[in-house]
């Protein structure tokens, strides 16, 4: 399941930093948001999600903000560790008829020590 | 472990052949959901199943084609193989339709010569 080789923006941060991971989503009638951490050799992982009537949700060391006026998703790692080195997806739910889950593209994250 | 489990991990097989993909999906989860990640297009919607029945449809070309039995597992047949098929497929499992936390299996990396 890696995500290596994949042509995919990078952030590299230094271990203890903060991380902020963006995105932009395509639909504005998307009401549900999730972001997915992927390591090499695995499938994604669900980290964190957001609904459209909040703005902000904390989880474990990560918080997911969302800005609906410019269709925008963040998600916050603080005191990122080396273990969080991966790729990271946002996806939300889009209703074309019918309800389906669309990734972003993705972000690979490095955390040196 | 997600508990979504996929078969084989890894194929290579040549142009013009078919394969098969499987997905047993995690205990009690009635949704089966498969994506193709490749190189440039990132994670790619596919297909979706709920309870047997083909419930949403994404980018999935005539070629492919996927069931889900009544014990739920599922499985993706990709027939006439180009190399352009080469990528990982991905099986994901929920309880329900969209709207909760989907757990994605390890993949089946298919390489096509």
């Amino acid at each position: 399941g890696e995500s290596v080789g994949l042509h995919l923006p990078t952030l590299s941060v230094q271990e203890g930093d903060n991380s902020i991971i963006n995105c932009a989503y395509s639909n504005s009638a998307s009401d549900y948001f999730i972001w997915y951490k992927q390591e090499s050799g695995k499938g994604p992982q669900f980290i964190i999600d957001i609904r459209s009537n909040m703005d902000k949700r904390q989880g474990q060391r990560v918080t997911v903000l969302l800005n609906k006026t410019v269709k925008h998703l963040s998600l916050q790692i603080a005191a990122t560790q080396p273990g969080d080195s991966a790729v990271y997806f946002c996806a939300e739910i889009v209703n074309t008829g019918f309800q389906k889950l669309v990734f972003g593209t993705g972000t690979r994250l490095l955390v040196s020590p | 472990d997600s508990g979504v489990t996929q078969t084989p991990k890894h194929l290579i097989t040549a142009t013009g052949q078919r394969v098969t993909l499987r997905c047993s999906p995690r205990s009690g989860d009635l949704s089966v959901y498969w994506y193709q990640q490749s190189l440039d297009q990132g994670l790619q919607f596919l297909i979706h199943y709920y309870n047997g029945e083909e419930r949403a449809k994404g980018n999935i070309l005539e070629r492919f084609s996927a069931q889900q039995f009544p014990d739920l597992h599922s499985e993706l047949n990709l027939s006439s193989l180009e190399l352009g098929d080469s990528a990982l497929y991905f099986c994901a499992s929920s309880s329900g339709t969209l709207g909760g936390e989907l757990f994605f299996g390890e993949g089946s990396r298919l390489t096509v010569l």
